[in-house]
């Protein structure tokens, strides 16, 4: 089945750096979404991009929708140690249209104070 | 306005006893997600609903899981028998597709412990 590519697996930074993770596919996304999941809870929505070249904020964090419509990539400015938690990327096929998402298999980030 | 309820959020039972998860999703959402995630494969879709129908149970790892939707408020995801390999977290999710389009919304999990 379709298959995404999120990278890195994990990383382990300093408050205060920045952060930067993608997720590549080999075929056309119609959508992107971006969750974080933090320890004993379920994955909660950040950022939903629609349209290719798409440019979006949520405060500290920025997404984009790749213009090939085959990536989407997530920043995360100045870090917190609130920050801690694995980032999920899903993504809606652009030959489906059955409201399933396709999911990453999560960066997992730690923050070290 | 209340997210996606589920329960229990923990559950411990001994190999080969009927478990029973269940869900309540977002009010006025018409797809409805259970998924399950463990370390080895990470997130994994069950089963998903649209309208209280069952669209897809490709995921669906055996017979001895099965779900329901009687209505659209209430789903329950149930095992009979249970086997230590179903060890995992179970999450159901919600989504409204007219509204806010493929856009996710999850519950809290149920942590299931076989022994």
């Amino acid at each position: 089945g379709q298959q995404l590519n999120q990278s890195p697996q994990s990383m382990f930074i300093q408050e205060g750096e920045d952060v930067s993770m993608n997720c590549t596919s080999s075929s056309i996304f119609n959508t992107w979404l971006w969750y974080k999941q933090d320890p004993g809870e379920g994955p909660v929505l950040l950022i939903a991009l629609y349209k290719a070249g798409e440019l979006t904020s949520n405060g500290r964090l920025t997404a984009q929708f790749g213009i090939t419509r085959k990536d989407s990539f997530l920043n995360i400015s100045a870090s917190i140690p609130s920050d801690v938690g694995i980032y999920f990327c899903a993504g809606q096929p652009y030959s489906s249209n059955t409201g399933k998402l396709i999911f990453g298999q999560g960066t997992t980030l730690q923050v070290k104070p | 306005d209340a997210g996606v309820i589920q329960s229990p959020r923990h559950e411990v039972t001994e190999m080969g006893q009927e478990v029973t998860l269940r869900c309540k999703p977002i009010s006025g959402h018409d797809y409805l997600f259970w998924y399950r995630q463990t370390m080895m494969r990470g997130l994994e879709l069950l089963i998903y609903f649209n309208n209280n129908v069952p669209i897809d149970d490709s995921g669906m790892p055996e017979d001895r899981f099965s779900a329901k939707m009687p209505n659209a408020s209430f789903s329950t995801l149930k095992i009979q028998p249970s086997e230590p390999r179903d060890s995992a977290v179970y999450f159901c999710a919600s989504s409204d597709r007219f509204l806010s389009s493929y856009e996710q919304y999850f519950g809290p999990g149920t942590r299931l412990t076989v022994t």
